[in-house]
């Protein structure tokens, strides 16, 4: 398996733009998480899925942004509209039952 | 109070010392405990996983376990610098939160 994949790598926009971040998670996992990390806030948990049914989106910053996970092997991040404070690393990670989470290699968001 | 707490660091030791990396969690019924890695600019990496209570070694790093106390901690033997990185704490739970993370730099 080629491992969690996400899109893109790198994603610089300016304010205001609709930003999607995109991930496939591990063939047979049933478990997706969207991380973003900053210096100051370290690694937060935005939103998971089991089964691709969101079961904690407590983390999700504001109502501007938004996650769905259509089937099994995609999932998507939206930021609409985009704000500076919105740079970060943002994660997505997959994991089968209760097992170790398997992390993608992440896309760097730069709002300017 | 916070689900998983590590101290942020950054811990400094020298090449050949023991780094002891240390993490407490709130959850209770948590049965699993990860210990992962980040260098600079990748993603976590899982290093060291623990079930139960006591010692579990693997090569040069041994993962410590009391769930009582719930604290769980990772010591790093023959200290590398190789291994400066940030080490994060995971709980997993069903949520899979993380601690802010311990910045460990080895000193040649």
């Amino acid at each position: 398996d080629a491992g969690v994949i996400q899109s893109p790598r790198h994603e610089v926009t300016e304010m205001g733009q609709e930003v999607t971040l995109r991930c496939k998670p591990i063939s047979g996992h049933d478990y997706l998480f969207w991380y973003r990390q900053t210096m100051m806030r370290g690694l937060e948990l935005l939103i998971y899925f089991n089964n691709n049914v969101p079961i904690d989106d407590s983390g999700m910053p504001e109502d501007r942004f938004s996650a769905k996970m259509p089937n099994a092997s995609f999932s998507t991040l939206k930021i609409q509209p985009s704000e500076p404070r919105d740079s970060a690393v943002y994660f997505c990670a997959s994991r089968r039952d209760l097992g170790e989470a398997f992390f993608g290699q992440g896309t760097r968001l730069t709002v300017v | 109070q916070k689900e998983v707490e590590q101290n942020s660091g950054p811990l400094s030791v020298p090449e050949g010392a023991i780094a002891s990396l240390n993490c407490t969690y709130s959850d209770r019924v948590s049965q699993s405990f990860f210990w992962y890695r980040q260098y600079s600019g990748k993603s976590p990496e899982l290093i060291m996983s623990i079930y139960s209570n006591g010692d579990k070694e693997d090569g040069r790093f041994t993962a410590q376990l009391n769930k009582a106390s719930q604290y769980v901690s990772l010591l790093i033997r023959d200290s590398q610098p190789s291994d400066s990185a940030t080490y994060l704490c995971a709980v997993p739970a069903q949520n899979f939160v993380f601690g802010p993370g311990t910045r460990l730099s080895v000193l040649p």
